[in-house]
This record gives structure tokens, C-alpha cells and sequence, in this order.
């Protein structure tokens, strides 16, 4: 099974600042298999980025995803009020496996 | 626009079993896998299984063989997830999700609005 780590596990940051969120995967998932996810309370997870940095529809360019092989980074380049939330990274090379999420919380 | 509709919230006893459904609205059957995901209170999200209503065709996390059961009705375009021997871990919200392919895995783009299981005695 692949693992994957995110970090930071919390996140501490104003509005307007420059946030990076990370996600190491235990073997390589190339540049083609992992997403992300936000999550605010009592919601179901929204899709942002697929195929390590295509942005999901509807998903605003302060949202960007890079990396491959086994390090990826969600950048949200400068946080929105309604940016605060859980992030999850997914990879689905092998099965699907989920990271276990960063919160951005406000500073 | 693809819609995911789940079944209300459940309460069990240990031991025994839920079923929980998902109803996909227009053509979503056809062209799509369903998974299901879980998330325990305030915890991440864990992979149960999935499955490609128009073949038929299911995979289990390893976690959850032998005691999850999902299938699906195309005449309804519903999916099912089916735990049995519930314990109190797996008191959770039940996520279903869309795969926009019946060939390969790729991401959960559209999610239902998730199902509340809690198991007590």
C-alpha cells in the first residue's frame, strides 16, 4: 500500500498570506496520480487539483499543485477567508490511498 | 452536472449490519466508478472499496475484506455499501464518490453529501 504523509499537520496563517502544504508518498506515484482535496466542517471533500496540478473546474488560480514521484505540494497563494479548511492529498496509482490532511487554520 | 444522493443517517447495534445507498442522478452509470469513503469523527479519509456499475466489477481495501459488501442497481442508478459485524470504530460519516472512468483509477471528482452511521448499544 502506498502511504502518504502530509505535513505540516496544522498550518497557522493569515488572510492574505502564502500558504504550502506538503504530501510525501511512501513509493513513486509519478506526476499523474494524486489530487487534492479541501474539507470544511459538515462538508463532503471538493476536488481542486487532479493529475498533480490540473485544477478541477470552478477551482481559482490562487490553487496550485506541483511535484512527482514521491513529493507534491498544494500552494494557495494567497488565503482567502474561505481557504480555511482541511486539505487532503489522494493517490490513486495503486488502489486509492489518502494522506492524513493538513488544517489551515487562521493565525 | 452530476448529482450523488445519500440515505439518512443510521443507528446500530454492534454486531450487526448497515447498508447505506448512493442514487446518481442522469447517466452518471454508464460512464463512471463509485467508491465509498469513510471518515471517523474527527478523523482523515480511508478508502473502502469501489465498484464500476456497468460491468459490475468490484475492489476492497484489504482493511475491509470479508466485511463490506458493495453493489449497485443500474435500473435505479444506485450503489450500495454493506458493513457487517459493526463495531463501535466504525462509527463514521459514509462518503460516496464518482470516478470519471470505467478503465483505470483516477480522482473522486463529484461526492455525495455523506451518511452518518453510529454504532451503540
Amino acid at each position: 500500500e502506498i502511504v502518504l504523509t502530509q505535513s505540516p499537520g496544522t498550518l497557522s496563517l493569515s488572510p492574505g498570506e502564502r500558504a504550502t502544504l506538503s504530501c510525501r508518498a511512501s513509493q513513486s506515484v509519478s506526476s499523474s496520480y494524486l489530487a487534492w482535496y479541501q474539507q470544511k466542517p459538515g462538508q463532503a471533500p471538493r476536488l481542486l487539483i487532479y493529475g498533480a496540478s490540473t485544477r478541477a473546474t470552478g477551482i481559482p488560480d490562487r490553487f496550485s499543485g506541483s511535484g512527482s514521484g514521491t513529493d507534491f505540494t498544494l500552494t494557495i497563494s494567497r488565503l482567502e477567508p474561505e481557504d480555511f479548511a482541511v486539505y487532503y492529498c489522494q493517490q490513486y496509482l495503486s488502489s486509492f490511498t489518502f494522506g492524513g490532511g493538513t488544517k489551515v487554520e487562521i493565525k | 452536472q452530476v448529482q450523488l444522493v445519500q440515505s439518512g443517517a443510521e443507528v446500530k447495534k454492534p454486531g450487526s449490519s448497515v447498508k447505506v445507498s448512493c442514487k446518481a442522478s442522469g447517466d452518471t452509470f454508464s460512464n463512471s466508478a463509485i467508491s465509498w469513503v469513510r471518515q471517523a469523527p474527527g478523523q482523515g479519509l480511508e478508502w473502502m472499496g469501489g465498484i464500476i456499475p456497468l460491468f459490475g466489477t468490484t475492489n476492497y481495501a484489504q482493511k475491509f475484506q470479508g466485511r463490506v459488501t458493495i453493489s449497485a442497481d443500474e435500473s435505479t442508478s444506485t450503489a450500495y455499501v454493506e458493513l457487517s459485524s459493526l463495531k463501535s470504530e466504525d462509527t463514521a460519516v459514509y462518503f460516496c464518490a464518482r470516478v470519471p472512468s470505467l478503465y483505470q483509477n483516477l480522482w473522486f471528482d463529484y461526492w455525495g453529501q455523506g451518511t452518518l452511521v453510529t454504532v451503540s448499544s
